[in-house]
């Protein structure tokens, strides 16, 4: 069984930076593409970024792209989403997700309020 | 980012049968075709149809998806309680290289 645990949201002003972790088990991890997304309150879902296995391409939404970095380890099984210059409008639970989107973690909340 | 285009709301009585459209085009869900997310309330989304009409181990045999052309269907037969939830499609978009979503679709159970 595919298991992903999200750690790392909180509270931030805006202006801050976080960085969300993703701990993955139960699967070829480093086979597998990797992806962020998120939901912002009463709102749908919204990819945010996508790392291929190799780590080598990374794609992001317009509207986060020179904001977020997506990165990954391999050899730990974990995927990583720096987020800095966060916004008001970057609030959301944010999800990690696994190849075409079949694995899903319960998601880290992200708040950014002053 | 454009996203796939899904109907905001379907309502239908308990034990019939419903189908949830979802229009892409050829860089999504014309290319690779589509994929079916069901989102209940405080869980996380569930993938129970990708490419298409591949259906992942332990979704029920009645839930189904298909595809003609840029428009993917999601159809569950004999509608349960449970299975009242937002649906939502998506489908990896070639040119944009970027997963793409549907505004999702609420789906009531009379």
């Amino acid at each position: 069984e595919v298991r992903l645990v999200e750690s790392g949201g909180g509270l931030v002003q805006p202006g801050g930076s976080l960085r969300l972790s993703c701990a993955a088990s139960g699967s070829t991890f480093s086979g597998e593409w990797m992806s962020w997304v998120r939901q912002a309150p009463g709102r749908g879902l919204e990819w945010v970024a996508t790392i291929k296995p190799d780590g080598n391409d990374r794609f992001y939404v317009d509207s986060v792209g020179g904001r977020f970095t997506i990165s990954r380890d391999n050899a730990e099984s974990s995927l990583y989403l720096q987020m800095n210059s966060l916004r008001v409008e970057d609030t959301a639970l944010y999800y990690c997700v696994s190849g075409l989107l079949d694995h899903w973690g319960q998601g880290t909340l992200v708040t950014v309020s002053s | 980012q454009p996203g796939l285009t899904q109907p905001p709301s379907v309502s239908k009585d308990l034990g019939q049968t419903a189908t949830l459209t979802c229009t892409g085009n050829n860089n999504n869900v014309g290319y690779q075709g589509a994929g079916w997310l069901q989102h209940r309330r405080g869980h996380p989304p569930k993938l129970v149809a990708y490419r298409n009409d591949n259906r992942p181990s332990g979704i029920s045999e009645r839930f189904s998806a298909s595809r003609s052309g840029n428009t993917a269907s999601l159809t569950i037969t004999g509608l349960q309680p449970e299975d009242e939830a937002d649906y939502y499609c998506s489908a990896w978009d070639a040119r944009l290289t970027a997963w793409v979503f549907g505004g999702g679709t609420e789906l009531t159970v009379l």
